[in-house]
């Protein structure tokens, strides 16, 4: 199993300004996730991280505003840019093993975001 | 890409009733199959899962099947108890460049009262 460490847990913030949400996980995993849950809604992959390539985007997300890092194995951060209150939600990392070893995936707290 | 679709969006069942909350996706490549619990206010927790080579899994009171050819997967919860309630989240998995990538479906709400 793995842990992951989401922080900040809530936060709130100017429009215009940008957040940078981290995970850190306690084993070293090959991919994170990153998804948005807005109030009432299912989960919505953004991006995922694989380390030392760029992320892969889902439609409708683009790296501009959803920066992420994956400097190791172990370690992700999500930025959310110049942001607007449709921004705002709950944002969830998330790492999953390979298929046929371990394919429970595991979620960090969530960062419930609110601009103002 | 995939596509997962959930129903009902509500249940609302008495305690000691069963519930039932069924899925359907869209691409036939999609192999994995889990079911998650979200209680208010906190993160997703794995209840159950299913891979594609098997048709039923159980685990105590929930249980899990799966029609690979109809493209559809259900939760079968028996002798629901108020500490079920919360809002369950079937997925698919899909296996791209190397790795699984969970699509979910939009979320069912159960409220068991007692």
């Amino acid at each position: 199993s793995a842990v992951i460490s989401q922080k900040p847990s809530r936060d709130i913030c100017q429009r215009g300004t940008s957040l940078t949400i981290q995970c850190q996980v306690d084993s070293q995993v090959t991919m994170m996730f990153w998804y948005r849950q807005q109030p009432g809604q299912s989960l919505t992959l953004i991006a995922t991280a694989n380390q030392g390539s760029e992320a892969t985007y889902e439609s409708g997300f683009v790296i501009d505003k959803f920066p992420i890092s994956r400097p190791n194995l172990t370690f992700s951060t999500l930025t959310v840019s110049n942001m607007s209150p449709e921004d705002s939600s709950i944002y969830l990392c998330s790492t999953i093993g390979l298929p046929d070893v371990d394919t429970e995936a595991f979620f960090g707290q969530g960062t419930r975001l609110t601009v103002v | 890409g995939e596509n997962v679709e959930q129903h009902p969006s509500t249940l609302s069942v008495q305690e000691g009733d069963s519930a039932v909350i069924k899925c359907t996706y869209s691409d036939s490549a999609s192999n994995y199959f889990p079911w998650y619990k979200q209680e208010l206010g906190k993160r997703p927790q794995l209840i159950i899962d299913i891979r594609s080579n098997v048709g039923e899994k159980k685990d105590q009171r929930i249980a899990v099947t799966l029609n690979k050819t109809a493209k559809h997967f259900s939760l079968h919860i028996t002798e629901t108890q108020p500490e079920d309630s919360a809002v369950y989240f079937c997925a698919a998995a899909l296996f791209s460049g190397g790795y699984n990538k969970l699509i979910f479906g939009a979320g069912t709400r159960l409220a068991v009262h007692p």
